[in-house]
């Protein structure tokens, strides 16, 4: 199975917004409504952001969304603050019991 | 609360096997509930799910690993354990123990601190 396609890095100024894409295929991404996004601050565990391509968990901001188009997810991120500035993974089910990650995404707010 | 703690050595030398264990507290892992994941980052690079595994001992990996690795359980001590085989550089990384509620579903909503493995002579 090969990572999941993320643009190496996107920016934005405070109070905007971005999206960050994640693309794979059929046989993953495409293929199961489980994508889910992790947020990671430097030197820090990953923390979940979104599961199952659109639900948050408790105490995450509705700043953060996503959704999914074919074999494409999205994670938006709306009203940009500077502690958004990390790094994001999307990661899906692959079939056969497995899982794949993205490469990530560096969030520059500027 | 729940809290996941990796331990094991920082040094491993190449050809030798990578030993790590995560220590849960706060919640059983033998509840019916959750898998319990391994989780890789090397140095700067991105994130791979190496495993996981349920109470009972059922067990999930990566194909690109499945020959190298082994992960167990040990539900008394409430503690699940990593096995690598055949290290080399490549497998240098900070190394995440993590729970998520399905083998299916990625969401993995708690992590240890994470614990850096080195692969060197």
């Amino acid at each position: 199975q090969s990572a999941l396609t993320q643009p190496r890095s996107v920016s934005g100024s405070p109070g905007q917004s971005v999206t960050i894409s994640c693309t794979g295929a059929s046989s993953d991404v495409g293929g199961y409504n489980y994508v889910s996004w992790y947020q990671q601050h430097p030197g820090k565990a990953p923390k979940l952001m979104i599961y199952d391509v659109s639900k948050r968990p408790s105490g995450v901001p509705d700043r953060f969304s996503g959704s999914k188009s074919g074999n494409t997810a999205s994670l938006y991120i709306s009203g940009l603050q500077a502690e958004d500035e990390a790094d994001y993974y999307c990661c899906s089910y692959a079939g056969n019991y497995s899982l794949v990650f993205g490469g990530g995404t560096k969030l520059t707010v500027l | 609360q729940l809290q996941l703690q990796e331990s094991g050595p920082g040094l491993v030398k190449p050809s030798e096997t990578l030993s790590l264990t995560c220590t849960v507290s706060g919640g059983s892992i033998s509840s019916s509930n959750y898998y319990w994941g391994w989780i890789r980052q090397p140095p700067g690079k991105g994130l791979e799910w190496i495993g996981s595994i349920y109470y009972s001992g059922s067990t999930y990996y990566n194909p690109s690993l499945r020959s190298r690795v082994t992960i167990s359980v040990d539900t008394s001590k409430n503690q699940f354990s990593l096995k690598l085989s055949s290290v080399t550089a490549a497998d240098t990384a900070v190394y995440y123990c993590a729970r998520h509620s399905s083998v299916t579903t990625g969401n993995f909503q708690h992590w240890g601190q994470g614990t850096l493995v080195t692969v060197s002579s």
